[in-house]
């Protein structure tokens, strides 16, 4: 039982590359979410996705893009890596009863 | 706009004393979400919390939620050092986060 995977765990990028965090889950969960963890700012949500084909915006997603072609993956796009993007993201994914939410075990991303 | 904040953000307690970690958010919502973060690890769920006046226990914390006052709390009884982590909650259904409280147990 995987639950969530995300890949890589680590990565260094220079200025101006573009790369794709991958995320994928087994529980057959509807909602997925991108997250990135700054330093005494908790996690803030980049994008979501309520279905496969259906994805949303949320309080920082610029310089982000994602995509929903199945059920079981929410990659996340950095088209122009830039310095302010090194954090660490996580992938979240839940059941359509918003109950618990299961997290992926991170990717730490910096950018030099 | 969803603003959520906890305090306190840093919290040092002695082993056995009780103590409380506050969650205000500042719009109408009935789903609330406490979390747990070791360092360099990911996220545990804790609660769900999903109606005014829910209230869950599990070992040593309890949470609650007061939709009215726009509040929840999470209650730490007789703490352990294993107890040490980064608490979070979140609020609503695309779980906006607040900034999180870092708990030390000291024995």
């Amino acid at each position: 039982n995987a639950g969530v995977t995300q890949t890589p765990k680590f990565q260094v990028l220079k200025t101006g590359q573009s790369m794709t965090l991958q995320c994928a889950q087994d529980m057959n969960h509807e909602y997925m979410s991108w997250y990135r963890q700054d330093p005494g700012m908790g996690l803030r949500l980049i994008h979501y996705s309520v279905g496969a084909g259906i994805t949303d915006q949320g309080e920082v997603p610029n310089g982000y893009n994602v995509s929903r072609s199945t059920t079981e993956d929410f990659p996340l796009r950095l088209l122009s890596a830039a310095p302010s993007q090194t954090s660490v993201y996580f992938c979240a994914s839940r059941d359509t009863g918003f109950r618990v939410a299961f997290f992926g075990q991170g990717t730490r991303l910096t950018v030099v | 706009e969803l603003k959520v904040e906890q305090n306190p953000l840093f919290l040092s307690m002695q082993e056995g004393k009780n103590y409380t970690i506050y969650c205000n958010y500042s719009t109408t919502s009935d789903r609330l979400y406490w979390y747990r973060q070791d360092p360099g690890k990911s996220l545990e769920s804790l609660f769900v919390l999903l109606s005014n006046g829910a209230v869950k226990q599990e070992g040593r914390l309890m949470a609650s939620l007061d939709t009215k006052a726009r509040l929840s709390t999470l209650h730490i009884t007789a703490a352990v050092h294993d107890l040490s982590a980064t608490y979070f909650c979140a609020v609503d259904n695309d779980m906006r986060f607040g900034a999180g409280t870092r708990l030390t147990v000291k024995p």
